[in-house]
């Protein structure tokens, strides 16, 4: 089945630092992909996404390539700011009409000034 | 944007009791409601997906008669814990999936979640 595995946190960075969070994913079609975060006490909020192979999402500085090859979706960022604090959580949708979305475990974020 | 709008956002209840949380779309049409909860650093856990005017589809090993969705229109949907128990205490998300043109996009808003306190 449909499936998303995510680099264990917690990452813990100095201000503008480089960021990668890893996430694999494995799915029986041609997924789409999702990265959401979340602030605390708050629900989630989608940061980008790519529909199809070799797409790349971006948004606020945030990017990530969909690797068909090698089935992954990896998040970077190439200078993170203490406000970047927070859960990040990769996910799929698998093309099928239920619809649901595949979260990977949550990786914490805690960026320090 | 899309919205949806989920209250309350915190709720402390005693043992026995029953909490309704509700989840609005605004300006935006859910043909479906997804309903997560989410456990102290863990990831979202799917309890059940409901589409309007019919019956929720619950996960293996979610209690329907204790986690009662309702999604009566295309913009309200509701949970129910009923008989609510300290080892429900959790922070619960929806999700409301939108539909565009006819054709469903993978336009995915989640509301704001819900802490739950059983006490």
């Amino acid at each position: 089945g449909d499936s998303v595995t995510q680099m264990e946190g917690p990452v813990t960075l100095s201000e503008e630092a480089f960021l990668t969070i890893n996430c694999t994913y494995t799915a029986t079609g041609y997924p789409s992909l999702f990265w959401y975060v979340q602030y605390p006490g708050e629900g989630l909020q989608l940061l980008l996404k790519a529909t199809k192979a070799d797409d790349k999402g971006s948004n606020k500085g945030f990017e990530a390539t969909y690797r068909k090859e090698t089935t992954s979706f990896h998040l970077e960022k190439g200078s993170v700011q203490v406000s970047d604090s927070a859960v990040y959580f990769c996910a799929l949708h698998g093309g099928s009409t239920l619809g649901r979305l595949y979260f990977g475990r949550g990786t914490q974020l805690t960026v320090w000034p | 944007g899309a919205v949806v709008s989920q209250h309350p956002s915190r709720v402390i209840c005693k043992s026995g009791t029953s909490v309704k949380i509700e989840c609005r779309s605004l300006d935006f049409q859910a043909t479906t409601m997804f309903w997560y909860r989410q456990f102290p650093k863990q990831s979202l856990m799917l309890m059940a997906t409901s589409n309007e005017g019919s019956k929720a589809t619950y996960e293996q090993g979610v209690e329907k008669d204790k986690f009662l969705i309702n999604h009566a229109s295309l913009t309200l949907s509701t949970l129910t814990v009923t008989s609510a128990h300290p080892e429900d205490s959790s922070f619960y998300i929806c999700s409301a999936k939108e539909r565009q043109g006819g054709r469903t996009n993978y336009g995915y808003t989640f509301g704001s979640g819900t802490r739950l306190t059983v006490v």
